[in-house]
């Protein structure tokens, strides 16, 4: 059975930092490209960030480039968020999602929310 | 990069059905997509993937009630015999390149 499982989130003030991990289990990790995507209160989905199976190519949507960096350990089964000079409006609950070999998303993590406040 | 587009509510009797409609941005009408459903307070869950033929494929102990088909651009979701858990957000998504669109997302109430 495929488990993902953020922890990592919280309150942090603007400007701050945060890094997010996501637990995976159930699958060869290291043969699947991995995504961030948000959820602001009340609002839809949106997608953050993917990273390939191998860890060498890495994209970023606009809202975050700069700012974000994605990365995994497929020896630990891990995939990293680390989230500097965070904003107001990065507060969001963050999921974790693995996509299949077709490229769409077929398993979701549960959430980890992220606070951006003073 | 494609837009996908959503009605951003709709509602139907318990019982009944109800179809939902994701259309793709000119130019993208032969794009793939996936359908996820979210319930109140949950994470999302995905339900399908939706090709330009029409053909779909389930992620595992989605109901037989769930189906997809196709129409040019628009990609459609069908939930027949509508239950109470059916209540909930359901999102399309697709890809280009090195990017991931949603839809906006269709709220379902069932009456």
């Amino acid at each position: 059975e495929v488990q993902l499982l953020e922890s990592g989130g919280g309150l942090v003030q603007p400007g701050g930092s945060l890094r997010l991990s996501c637990a995976a289990s159930g699958f060869t990790f290291s043969s699947y490209a991995m995504n961030w995507v948000r959820q602001a209160p009340g609002k839809g989905l949106e997608w953050v960030s993917s990273i390939s199976g191998s860890g060498v190519s890495t994209y970023y949507a606009d809202s975050v480039k700069g700012r974000f960096t994605i990365s995994r350990d497929n020896s630990k089964n891990t995939l990293f968020m680390q989230m500097n000079s965070l904003r107001a409006e990065d507060t969001a609950v963050y999921y974790c999602a693995k996509l299949n070999s077709v490229n769409y998303i077929d398993y979701w993590g549960q959430g980890t929310l992220v606070t951006v406040s003073s | 990069q494609p837009v996908l587009t959503q009605a951003s509510s709709a509602s139907a009797s318990l019982g009944s059905s109800v179809k939902f409609t994701c259309t793709l941005s000119s130019g993208h009408s032969g794009y793939i997509i996936a359908w996820h459903q979210q319930q109140p307070g949950k994470a999302p869950r995905y339900l399908m993937k939706l090709e330009y033929s029409g053909s779909f494929n389930k992620g595992s102990g989605v109901p037989d009630r769930f189906s997809g088909s196709t129409s040019g651009a628009d990609r459609y979701l069908t939930i027949s015999n509508l239950q109470s858990e059916d209540e909930a957000d359901y999102y399309c998504e697709t890809w280009d390149s090195n990017t991931r669109v949603f839809g906006g997302g269709t709220r379902l109430t069932v009456l």
